[in-house]
């Protein structure tokens, strides 16, 4: 049963630190998401990559927050440093270049910055 | 940049009562549309993807219909149950890549 991965699941951090969130895509997937989940607006795109390539990450804020994919089946999302407003549950999301495929999503990383 | 309303915001039931919530997306350059239930503490599942006019999907007690001309989509929920308390969102393709998620309409059924 294909799923996608993420660790870790619970992050706990001071303000300042660097915080690393890792996703695994279900293979095969050409596209991958970062999406954060807030109460204002549900889900909130952060960035997003297409057979590795970044697309789009203007969700991010540039100035502390990256994303990579240094390979098909690893993609990263960083914050350095941490504020105590990331706090959210970040997911990643994996599937096909189509409008009409679904995306699948992980189970998400609960981020906390004390 | 593409809007994509759902409405009402949240919802409560009694259990056996049947409900139903809309969302509203650009009808110009569709492409499709896909709901999603959203668990508390869990991650999206998608429901169901909608591709053509007139569409209506069905799984268990939970069906959509879609209207492409007009810009709109119903889920319906029949005879709700508890379990089927959660946040549903819809999402359209922008330009076939990425969705745009509407902010959900949080359905909780008491018993």
């Amino acid at each position: 049963d294909a799923r996608v991965t993420q660790t870790p699941r619970h992050k706990v951090t001071e303000m300042g630190q660097e915080v690393t969130m890792r996703c695994q895509p279900i293979l095969g997937h050409n596209t991958v998401f970062w999406y954060r989940q807030t109460m204002m607006q549900g889900l909130e795109l952060l960035a997003y990559f297409r057979n590795r390539a970044p697309l789009d990450d203007s969700g991010m804020p540039k100035d502390r927050f990256s994303a990579e994919m240094p390979d098909a089946t690893l993609a990263t999302l960083k914050i350095q440093p941490s504020e105590p407003r990331d706090s959210a549950v970040y997911f990643c999301a994996s599937g096909l270049f189509r409008g009409t495929d679904t995306q699948y999503f992980g189970p998400g990383t609960r981020l906390t910055v004390l | 940049i593409l809007n994509v309303e759902q409405s009402p915001q949240s919802l409560h039931v009694q259990e056996g009562d049947s409900t139903n919530f809309t969302c509203s997306f650009p009808s110009s350059n569709f492409y499709a549309l896909h709901w999603y239930r959203w668990e508390t503490a869990k991650s999206p599942e998608a429901l169901f993807v909608m591709t053509l006019n007139g569409d209506e999907k069905k799984k268990g007690r939970i069906s959509a219909t879609l209207n492409t001309k007009e810009g709109y989509s119903y889920l319906y929920i029949k005879g709700s149950q508890p379990e089927d308390s959660a946040t549903y969102l819809c999402a359209f393709p922008e330009n076939t890549d990425k969705l745009i998620f509407g902010t959900g309409t949080r359905l909780q059924v008491f018993p």
